[in-house]
């Protein structure tokens, strides 16, 4: 069963605090790992993606860490801004299935306030 | 500019009617996505297609139907036999070299 479950579903956070939100998927032939951040009523937009050689990437202000062992991995959003709001969603694809399917978590809502 | 457009923003279906969303890409993919979004059940995949006069059914194919006649383009038809039709629905390109995935701006469909 592909299936990538994400957690919490909503999370508010205080501005210059740190969000997390955490994923674990199932199919151990995953291997890549995309954050897609999505504002009201627009399309979703890559945010940062990690392959499963390195445990962390770091892009500005977001990191993502990678626990192959666990099968989880996880999005830090540090200092985070109200602008910051919106829904996250992590996913995950096999590459070397042909299909080139991404499975996606059902998402979490982010609300940063002042 | 490269990119996906997906018209119209906004759909009206009445009960009982087909309703066609278009999604038109010039980022020169192989593959094509077309995608549902309900509140708080992500982002459900509903047809694929990564060669053009090929697809393949999603996870929640029942009640749709595409086609992929050229390489630019992939429309979905919503059906009447999709008993709860309204949502967001996102069209999404894909590099088959790559691995990033291109969200276009989506259509919102409602029934009324």
């Amino acid at each position: 069963q592909q299936q990538v479950k994400q957690s919490p579903q909503s999370l508010i956070v205080q501005k210059g605090g740190i969000s997390i939100i955490n994923c674990a998927y199932e199919n151990t032939a995953f291997d890549y790992f995309p954050w897609y951040q999505q504002f009201p009523g627009k399309g979703p937009a890559l945010l940062i993606a990690i392959r499963p050689d390195v445990s962390e990437k770091k892009e500005g202000r977001f990191t993502i860490s990678f626990n192959k062992s666990a099968k989880q991995f996880s999005l830090h959003i540090m200092d985070s801004q109200p602008g910051d709001s919106a829904t996250y969603f992590c996913a995950a694809s096999n590459s070397g299935a042909g299909s080139y399917q991404l499975t996606f978590g059902k998402g979490t809502k982010l609300s940063v306030i002042p | 500019d490269g990119g996906i457009t997906q018209s119209p923003k906004y759909l009206f279906r009445k009960e009982g009617q087909n309703v066609t969303l278009s999604c038109e890409q010039n980022l020169n993919h192989d593959a094509m996505y077309w995608y549902r979004q309900d509140p708080g059940q992500g982002l459900r995949l509903i047809y694929y297609s990564q060669i053009v006069n090929d697809f393949q059914k999603g996870d929640i194919a029942e009640g749709y139907s595409v086609s992929r006649e050229k390489k630019e383009s992939f429309p979905l038809t919503v059906t009447s036999a999709q008993k709860n039709p309204t949502a967001f629905y996102l069209c999404a390109s894909f590099n088959l070299r790559g691995s990033e995935a291109f969200f276009g701006q989506g259509t919102r469909l409602t029934v009324v």
